[in-house]
């Protein structure tokens, strides 16, 4: 069955670039209607929407963050990824990708989840 | 579009029946997912299109409300499904997800 699996360093200094990715494996990132998403909760707290990726390469971001966000798709790999520039300690979250169903209804939703990886921002 | 959970966390019973609440600030027709996390594992999708149960799911869950007002409900509660319950917004961007509902063993 479809699987998500996030993989970067788990360590990122301040001002820096936060790089991760995701690989799918088990189906295709082009499927069709399928949309890849990014989240992540920092401990202790609630989550949040990063940013959503079709394979086309069409792009949505939570406007808190889209001035530092960029989320890229590599089809030949089946992998997403999320850079997130200038980076603090508010950012430190447990990062997860998962997939968005996306059909414009009410069935939207992101229904399969990777396992998350714990990003600390710190010197 | 803020989703406010009530309670914020609830204390309750194997065997209980358990309604949790999620308020929108603005209507956002059936466009409501519920998520159940337990401690260090990824959100796991219950609920989505605000009644519609996610394959897999145990019948004891279910969802209902649509406009501003939902609620999660569980039958009968059973020992593994103390844990910290989500509901998420996805009418329009940004995506957003209530501050959670914490369920723990009275």
């Amino acid at each position: 069955q479809l699987q998500l699996q996030e993989s970067g360093p788990g360590l990122v200094k301040p001002s820096e670039t936060l790089s991760l990715t995701c690989t799918v494996s088990g189906g295709s990132i082009s499927s069709s209607g399928y949309y890849w998403g990014w989240l992540r909760q920092p401990p202790g707290k609630g989550l949040e929407w990063i940013g959503t990726i079709y394979y086309t390469g069409s792009t949505y971001y939570n406007p808190s963050l889209k001035s530092r966000v960029t989320i890229s798709v590599d089809t030949s790999k089946n992998q997403f990824s999320l850079k997130l520039s200038s980076v603090t300690a508010a950012d430190t979250a447990v990062y997860y990708c998962a997939r968005h169903i996306y059909y414009g209804s009410e069935n939207d939703v992101f229904d399969i989840w990777g396992q998350g990886t714990m990003v600390t921002v710190s010197s | 579009i803020q989703l406010t959970q009530s309670p914020s966390s609830l204390s309750a019973s194997v065997g209980d029946r358990v309604t949790i609440t999620c308020r929108a600030s603005q209507g956002i027709r059936s466009y409501l997912a519920w998520y159940q996390q337990k401690p260090g594992k990824a959100p796991k999708l219950l609920i989505y299109a605000a009644s519609t149960l996610q394959s897999g799911v145990p019948s004891r869950f279910s969802g209902s409300g649509s406009g501003t007002d939902f609620t999660l409900t569980i039958s009968s509660l059973q020992p593994e499904d103390f844990a910290t319950y989500y509901c998420q917004q996805l009418n329009s961007y940004p995506y957003t997800f209530g501050q959670g509902t914490k369920l723990e063993i009275k």
